[in-house]
């Protein structure tokens, strides 16, 4: 089964803090997504990567960055956490240029900014 | 890529067919309907997607009408389990959007 891993399960950081949240899939896929999902808005696209070091804006790219150095490997930033980036943050991944796009997802991150 | 319309919520009596419609009335000829739910506080998860023809799996089924502007998500016994939110999505599977554009879905209830 594909498995995509999510560091953390819960986090509270304080505003201004550095923020890493990392994702690892074992499947090999090309393409690697992260969303931040909030009640009342579904799921909303912060950035894609198609390939290592690879990077496109999402709808709402504002305030993070994204990290790609190893296939496996999808890392989500926020340079100075705030308050109205709490939300859960999840991340996915997909065979590239498949047929067969279907993402999995990891458990996802509920972060708190306080 | 196409924009879906589903019920916000439904109910289903547990061991009976939950059936879930979603309307893609501009769906594209080299878009899929895909179907995902997610079950409380865990990510989502791929059910099943289609084409043209219907489409089954051992979680459920698909059921596409002839001119693709609308499908069924079919779960044959509901389960307590199956209580979730079911997001449907239109997509082209290649291409540069490699995005899935998500809305709210349909909440449905499984009631012993």
């Amino acid at each position: 089964d594909v498995k995509v891993t999510q560091s953390s399960r819960y986090l509270v950081k304080r505003t201004g803090e550095k923020v890493f949240l990392e994702c690892v899939q074992d499947m090999d896929h090309e393409n690697m997504f992260w969303y931040r999902q909030d009640p009342g808005l579904g799921l909303r696209l912060i950035y894609f990567s198609y390939d290592v070091k690879m990077k496109e804006k999402g709808d709402i790219p504002e305030g993070y960055s994204v990290s790609r150095e190893k296939k496996e490997r999808f890392s989500l930033i926020l340079e100075s956490a705030s308050t109205n980036q709490t939300s859960m943050y999840l991340c996915a991944s997909s065979l590239g240029g498949s047929v067969r796009p279907e993402a999995f997802f990891g458990q996802g991150t509920r972060l708190t900014v306080v | 890529d196409a924009k879906t319309t589903q019920p916000p919520s439904m109910d289903c009596a547990e061991g009976r067919a939950a059936n879930l419609p979603c309307n893609h009335s501009t769906i594209s000829g080299n878009e899929y309907v895909y179907w995902y739910r997610q079950i409380h506080s865990q990510g989502p998860q791929y059910i099943i997607h289609g084409l043209k023809n219907n489409e089954t799996n051992e979680m459920a089924s698909l059921i596409i009408t002839e001119d693709r502007k609308s499908s069924t998500l079919i779960l044959p016994h509901a389960t307590l389990r199956d209580t979730a939110v079911y997001y449907c999505i239109v997509k082209a599977p290649a291409g540069n959007n490699r995005k899935l554009i998500w809305g709210l879905g349909t909440s449905l209830g499984v009631n012993p």
